[in-house]
């Protein structure tokens, strides 16, 4: 069956850490783009990171740079995300998403065709 | 404050049609191909639309998209209580240079 699946998510102390995990099923995982998009209550999706398949390509959303960090280990079929400094504002359900489509130089077709349920991250004292 | 914007709800009678909007810029749904997907609660996001206008296999025709100038579409016809759920539209965004995404629709069938 293929399917994404995130686990690692519960309750961090502001400042603190947390590592979110996601294994994929069914996929070629190594060919894929692979990214984070996350759900403050009651906002809308929001996208954090992406690395490609060998990892030479990595870009993240400015309010998470510097703190958090995708990598994979493609032997796993698995993604991370290394969350540090976590604050309030991070609070959110964490999706991985697998992406498709393509960019050329002035455009980009870019959607996102198959997603993991979530995990929920709350940052409170 | 979501980059692009959507309605917070719609709703229609069983069978009925709704459509969404999804407004964005010349940065975003004006230059680049829309998507668009299907939220219910505590279950992972489903891909409707990509590309614009086209369905993945699984995807019935009663899920169109559509785009003028920069602002995208969905319309979903014959409204069955299955359908109930959170929509978002999603694009990338030349200036941002990162995939953004609407604030999501709540989509009830009355």
């Amino acid at each position: 069956e293929v399917q994404l699946e995130e686990s690692g998510g519960g309750l961090v102390k502001p400042g603190g850490s947390l590592r979110l995990s996601c294994v994929a099923s069914g996929i070629t995982f190594s060919d894929d783009i692979m990214n984070w998009v996350r759900q403050a209550p009651g906002k809308g999706l929001e996208w954090v990171a992406s690395i490609n398949g060998d990892s030479s390509h990595i870009y993240y959303g400015d309010v998470v740079k510097g703190r958090f960090t995708i990598s994979r280990d493609n032997a796993k079929n698995s993604l991370y995300l290394q969350m540090n400094s976590l604050g309030a504002e991070d609070t959110a359900v964490y999706y991985c998403a697998r992406e498709g489509g393509y960019c050329a130089s002035d455009f980009c077709h870019l959607w996102f065709d198959l997603w993991g349920p979530g995990t929920l991250v709350t940052v409170s004292s | 404050q979501s980059v692009l914007t959507q309605p917070p709800s719609v709703s229609a009678a069983p069978g009925q049609k709704v459509t969404i909007s999804c407004s964005g810029s010349s940065s975003n749904i004006g230059y680049n191909s829309v998507s668009w997907y299907q939220h219910l609660p505590g279950s992972a996001p489903k891909l409707l639309i990509y590309d614009t206008y086209k369905r993945p296999s699984g995807i019935p025709d009663r899920f169109s998209g559509s785009k003028s100038g920069t602002s995208a579409t969905l319309g979903i016809t014959g409204l069955q209580t299955a359908d109930e759920a959170a929509y978002y539209c999603g694009t990338w965004d030349n200036s941002l240079i990162a995939p953004v995404f609407g604030g999501g629709t709540k989509v009830t069938v009355l």
